[in-house]
């Protein structure tokens, strides 16, 4: 069964920039894999941020970022808010399937 | 803009079938450019995709490997709705239960709690 680590938490100071990660096991994110990005508040929906590696919807803050790092998917935040204080999945395809990551917890202090 | 709407029961007993309901507005089941999903999510479990379903000229459905011998996702195109069955549940099958759309996941139900016992 494939696994997709993330960072189990992380913090970040309000104006600064965090990096969240997203590993295969089965190797290296490629954007074959469309990996997508979720934000999860308390008692929500997980609301999507970004698909297909570094595609936004319109509701997306320009301040979140999708990429390719070292063979990972990554989401980075780009002068945090304390809004974005909440845990941040990822959402990984491989050919018939999709894998979410555990969570990262992001807090924001 | 595309609404979820979810429908179905909160409690099953074990070894028998989850059965839930999504209907569509804003868009149609039968679409050549969408995709289907559930979604479940329990703190044993995290966030775990169990499926899908899509018209691509003809129906197609994938499913979970964890769940791939219980599970049928069902699109009704007379109520432009899709479902979920799953069989032969167990305790192991609560959570919460969410419909999503597409391969970006861009519109959500409210979500069902599930429980089972």
């Amino acid at each position: 069964q494939t696994v997709v680590t993330q960072e189990p938490s992380l913090t970040v100071s309000p104006g600064g920039t965090v990096t969240l990660t997203c590993a295969s096991s089965t190797g290296a994110v490629t954007s074959g894999h469309y990996p997508a990005w979720f934000q999860q508040k308390p008692g929500q929906a997980p609301r999507a941020l970004v698909y297909s590696t570094t595609d936004k919807h319109s509701w997306t803050p320009a301040r979140f970022s999708g990429s390719l790092l070292g063979g990972k998917a990554a989401l980075t935040l780009s002068g945090v808010q304390p809004e974005d204080e909440a845990e941040y999945y990822c959402l990984v395809y491989y050919g018939g399937g999709w894998v979410f990551g555990g969570g990262t917890k992001l807090t924001v202090l | 803009q595309v609404r979820l709407q979810q429908s179905g029961p909160g409690l099953v007993k074990p070894s028998q079938t989850l059965l839930l309901t999504c209907a569509i507005s804003g868009d149609s089941v039968s679409s050549n450019n969408a995709c289907w999903n559930w979604i479940r999510q329990s703190p044993s479990r995290g966030l775990e995709w169990l499926g899908r379903t899509y018209y691509r000229s003809k129906w197609y459905n994938e499913y979970a490997v964890s769940v791939k011998s219980r599970i049928i996702i069902n699109p009704d195109t007379s109520e432009n709705q899709f479902s979920l069955q799953l069989n032969s549940v167990t305790p192991e099958d609560t959570a919460l239960y969410y419909c999503a759309r597409g391969i970006d996941f861009d519109s959500w139900g409210q979500g069902t709690l599930v429980t089972v016992s």
